[in-house]
């Protein structure tokens, strides 16, 4: 199976900050990674696919990049609703695989 | 508007077997794949198979194909996940999703959570 494996895990930030996620793959997966949003009690929500792809409706203050088998979120400027965890999730090779998550905490 | 909405939660005794109903609708789309992920608390989610809408092909992780069936109904356009043999460990929030052109999970459902419990 594909590992997939975020840093870092907890992050602390205040809001305004720029915030990056990364995601590494055990090995290749071209551009098929998408990052999740996930808020407590909540289904996980699509903010990016195919690794730069911006989801309808999601904040542009969400980017995606990467290939291969390095990957970032970056989140330009934190605002309060931004506060969750954050999955990566490669679809190349079955089975899919989620990273560990990155919670984004406040400072 | 999109829509996925799943059946209510479950308690059920080791052993015994559960089936979660996942209801789509607002989908423009003829074809796409209905997608099943678990979460059990705390842990990163779990990718378990998929059913294609249009010609019924499925395919399943490899470490649940025993115990996981998916099926779907197309005169109500809602898709089923059973589950086998149920152990402590399956206790987890199940989703159901979708999987159109963004070739990834896009619409999830609001979850269903199933408690092994004795």
């Amino acid at each position: 199976d594909i590992q997939m494996t975020q840093s870092p895990s907890p992050l602390s930030a205040s809001i305004g900050d720029r915030v990056i996620v990364t995601c590494r793959a055990s090995q290749s997966i071209n551009t098929w990674l998408a990052w999740y949003q996930q808020k407590p009690g909540k289904a996980p929500r699509l903010l990016i696919y195919q690794a730069s792809s911006l989801e309808t409706g999601v904040p542009s203050r969400f980017s995606g990049s990467g290939s291969g088998t390095e990957f970032t979120l970056t989140i330009s400027s934190l605002q309060p609703d931004d506060f969750a965890t954050y999955y990566c999730l490669q679809s190349c090779f079955y089975p899919w695989t989620f990273g560990q998550g990155t919670k984004v905490e406040i400072k | 508007q999109v829509q996925l909405v799943q059946s209510g939660a479950e308690v059920k005794k080791p052993g015994a077997s559960v089936k979660i109903s996942c209801k789509a609708s607002g989908y423009t789309y003829t074809s796409y794949t209905l997608q099943w992920v678990r979460q059990a608390p705390g842990q990163r989610p779990e990718w378990m198979g998929w059913i294609n809408s249009d010609n019924g092909d499925t395919k399943y992780s490899q470490r649940l194909q025993d115990r996981v069936t998916i099926t779907w109904d197309t005169s109500s356009n809602t898709a089923y996940m059973e589950m086998r043999s149920l152990r402590f460990e399956d206790t987890a929030v199940f989703y159901c999703a979708t999987s159109t052109w963004t070739a990834t999970l896009d619409s999830w459902g609001q979850g269903t959570l199933v408690t092994v419990s004795s």
